[in-house]
């Protein structure tokens, strides 16, 4: 079975621009969460999406958003970049909300 | 100014030892542990996890240790090999109300193993 994917894996923005990050989860499972990792910070909880509603958010401005599509593919969007924003960005998928969450191998947010 | 990261616990060991790796967890109201791996440029791995009716789980070379009164996680590795050199996260879970699907994550430990 296919793992999680991630598109793209790297990208390069400048400040004030937007972006649009993709996730497709693994086969079925219907849970899809979203991490930010840095090297200060670690990694930070996003948001969670579960039938196409979002259930659960961490303490990111309104910036950040994102949203989930029928198939359980999920999107994150964040708005006027800041240079803080350069991260990793990860997402994981699961069966159900209360179950193991695997994840893909990250886009690679650079700002300039 | 200047940016300040994360200063991650390191853990050096030669071929063959075992290792263990620590976790304090934050909530005790947490009952779903995990161990994640996570290898330069990629995304972290699962290992192992536990539900908090437990105390050990053991999986394949690895075995995770949960005491609730300390709230203390610990990760065994048996017979480590080089290609188990990477960071180790712990990620606590806690069920119920707004924190499905939540993952609260350990700074990390790097596993670096020696051949």
């Amino acid at each position: 079975k296919a793992g999680v994917t991630q598109t793209p894996r790297y990208l390069i923005k400048t400040r004030g621009q937007q972006v649009t990050l993709s996730c497709s989860p693994i086969s079925g499972h219907r849970s899809v969460s979203w991490y930010q990792q840095t090297p200060g910070q670690g990694l930070q909880f996003l948001f969670e999406y579960f039938s196409e509603t979002q259930r659960n958010k961490g303490n990111f401005p309104g910036r950040f958003s994102g949203r989930q599509f029928s198939n359980s593919r999920s999107e994150m969007n964040v708005s006027t970049l800041e240079l803080g924003d350069s991260a990793l960005y990860l997402c994981a998928s699961s069966l159900f909300r209360t179950d193991t969450q695997y994840f893909g191998p990250g886009t690679r947010l650079t700002v300039l | 100014g200047e940016s300040v990261g994360l200063h991650l616990p390191t853990l050096s060991v030669q071929e063959g030892d075992n290792s263990i790796i620590n976790c304090a967890y934050s909530n005790s109201a947490s009952d779903y542990f995990i161990w994640y791996k996570q290898e330069s440029g990629k995304g972290p791995q699962f290992i192992i996890d536990i539900r908090s009716n437990m105390d050990k789980r053991q999986g394949q070379r690895v075995t995770v240790l949960l005491n609730k009164t300390v709230k203390h996680l610990s990760l065994q590795i048996a017979a480590t090999q080089p290609g188990d050199s990477a960071v180790y996260f712990c990620a606590e879970n806690m069920s119920g109300g707004t924190s499905y699907g939540k993952l609260t994550f350990g700074q990390g430990t790097i596993l670096t193993v020696h051949p």
